[in-house]
């Protein structure tokens, strides 16, 4: 399949609780990066794997983790939930670290009450 | 995104009509000006963008104009579609570092 398939697609989450998104790359793809897009906002960068290793992370604080795995799907877990987190978490992948060949995914809704 | 400025915020146009996007930058080390378009539960898709080598491009219905000296590019979409409706973002980078988005521009075109 191609394209980039994230899971959950929506999710409601109470405030202390921790959460993990998946997303799977499109083929061919080795680097996912994540991004969070809060209400009525652009995208914001988390952070970026590369050969399952972190390559670059935005102005997020450590409670934000991700992992890589060897298929080069990819989880972003985040711990202490607060409000402010509820929003969309964007995946993209692309093949290197270089972002001219995005490809993003439909996004998880995080709703944190 | 404090780095990169977009407007106008929303814009409504009528089928037909030229509704064009502007988005300012800071960082003249940026060498990528691409513009997203996303609808809505759905992520960004590219939809076009430039290299600072050319001032203008054009594929099917939507330009480009990039104007270096004033750090600035614009999305024009020609002959405008209802199906057009989308926010769409400008994002400027540079290589291997993270796209920066500006805060998106909610283009409605009415029939």
């Amino acid at each position: 399949e191609t394209g980039v398939t994230q899971s959950p697609t929506h999710l409601i989450k109470t405030r202390g609780q921790q959460v993990t998104l998946r997303c799977s790359s499109q083929s061919g793809h080795n680097t996912v990066s994540w991004y969070q897009q809060a209400l009525g906002q652009g995208p914001q960068f988390i952070f970026q794997y590369y050969r399952e290793e972190e390559n670059g992370r935005g102005n997020f604080p450590p409670r934000f983790s991700g992992l890589q795995f060897p298929n080069y799907s990819s989880e972003l877990n985040v711990n202490a939930l607060e409000l402010d987190d509820s929003a969309l978490y964007l995946c993209a992948s692309s093949l290197g670290t270089e972002i001219y060949g995005y490809t993003f995914g439909s996004g998880t809704r995080l709703t944190v009450v | 995104q404090q780095q990169v400025k977009q407007s106008p915020q929303s814009l409504i146009v009528q089928k037909g009509g030229i509704p064009i996007i502007n988005c300012a930058y800071e960082n003249t080390a940026f060498d990528y000006f691409p513009w997203y378009q996303q609808f809505p539960g759905k992520g960004p898709a590219l939809l076009i963008a430039i290299r600072p080598d050319v001032s203008e491009k054009k594929e099917g219905r939507f330009t480009i104009s990039f104007n270096k000296s004033a750090k600035q590019f614009s999305l024009h979409i020609m002959d405008s579609q209802p199906g057009d409706s989308a926010t769409y973002f400008c994002a400027p980078s540079r290589g291997n570092t993270p796209l920066v988005f500006g805060k998106g521009t909610r283009l409605s075109v009415i029939a």
